[in-house]
C-alpha cells in the first residue's frame, strides 16, 4: 500500500506564478485534508473534504482552491503565489471522522516562493 | 481553537521520563497524539475520547481529563527513537466531535545517549 502520496517534495516559484500541489490515497478513505506546517506553528487546515464533490474552507483558505471529483485524489490549486504561502504542505487522509479514525499524512511538499 | 500544548521543548537522557500537556479552552471529544520527525510526516500514534479514557501504545500512553479539557502523554523509559516533535490535535464536543482537527505548535522532545 502507498498510503497518501503526495507530488512534487520541493518545488520553487515565483511570485504571481501558479501551481498544483498533487495528493492521492489509496486507501479509499472517504475524509482528506490540505495543512500547511510553518515553523513553531504547528499545522494550519486549508481546506478538507469529506467525500467526493465536496470540499470546504479549513482556518487559512485564502489565496488556495482544491476540487474533489474522485476519492483517490484532492489537488489543492495555488493561484497567485505569494512569499507568505511559502511554507510545507501536508496532505493527510481518514477513514471517517476525526472521532475515532486517526490521519494518515503524506510526505510534504516544501514550497518557496521567491 | 488552537490547543496549547507544555512544554514546548524537552531534553532528555536514555531512560528518562517525560509528560507533554495539551489544553484546550473549548470542551472536546477527541484528542489525537502524532510524532513528527525531522523532515517527515506526522505519524498517528492514539487517540482518546471523552470519558477520561487511558491508552497505550508501547511505553507511550496518555489521559484525558475531560473536566479539565485536558490530555497528557506520557513516555516512559523514553529511547532515542522516541525524538521528535510531538502534536496534539483536537476535536469539539460540538455535534458529537468535528471532520477536522486543530493541531497544537508542537512539543520537541530530545532524547540524548
Amino acid at each position: 500500500n502507498a498510503g497518501v502520496t503526495q507530488t512534487p517534495k520541493f518545488r520553487i516559484l515565483k511570485i504571481g506564478q501558479s501551481m498544483t500541489l498533487q495528493c492521492t490515497q489509496d486507501m479509499n478513505h472517504n475524509y482528506m485534508y490540505w495543512y500547511r506546517q510553518d515553523p513553531g506553528m504547528g499545522l494550519k487546515l486549508i481546506y478538507y473534504s469529506v467525500g467526493a464533490g465536496i470540499t470546504d474552507k479549513g482556518e487559512v483558505p485564502n489565496g488556495y482552491n482544491v476540487s474533489r471529483s474522485t476519492t483517490e485524489d484532492f489537488p489543492l490549486r495555488l493561484e497567485l503565489a505569494a512569499p507568505s504561502q511559502t511554507s510545507v504542505y501536508f496532505c493527510a487522509s481518514s477513514y471517517s471522522n476525526s472521532v475515532i479514525y486517526g490521519y494518515t499524512f503524506g510526505s510534504g511538499t516544501r514550497l518557496t516562493v521567491v | 481553537q488552537q490547543p496549547v500544548q507544555s512544554p514546548q521543548a524537552v531534553i532528555l537522557r536514555e531512560g528518562e521520563d517525560a509528560v507533554i500537556n495539551c489544553s484546550s479552552s473549548k470542551a472536546l471529544y477527541s484528542v489525537h497524539w502524532y510524532r513528527q520527525k525531522h523532515g517527515e510526516a506526522p505519524v498517528f500514534l492514539m487517540i482518546l475520547l471523552k470519558g477520561g479514557e487511558q491508552k497505550g501504545h508501547e511505553k507511550i500512553s496518555a489521559s484525558f481529563n475531560e473536566k479539565k479539557q485536558q490530555s497528557s502523554l506520557y513516555l516512559t523509559a523514553s529511547q532515542l527513537s522516541y525524538s521528535g516533535t510531538y502534536f496534539c490535535g483536537t476535536s469539539p464536543a460540538t455535534q458529537g466531535g468535528s471532520e477536522k482537527l486543530v493541531f497544537g505548535k508542537g512539543t520537541k522532545l530530545t532524547v540524548n545517549p
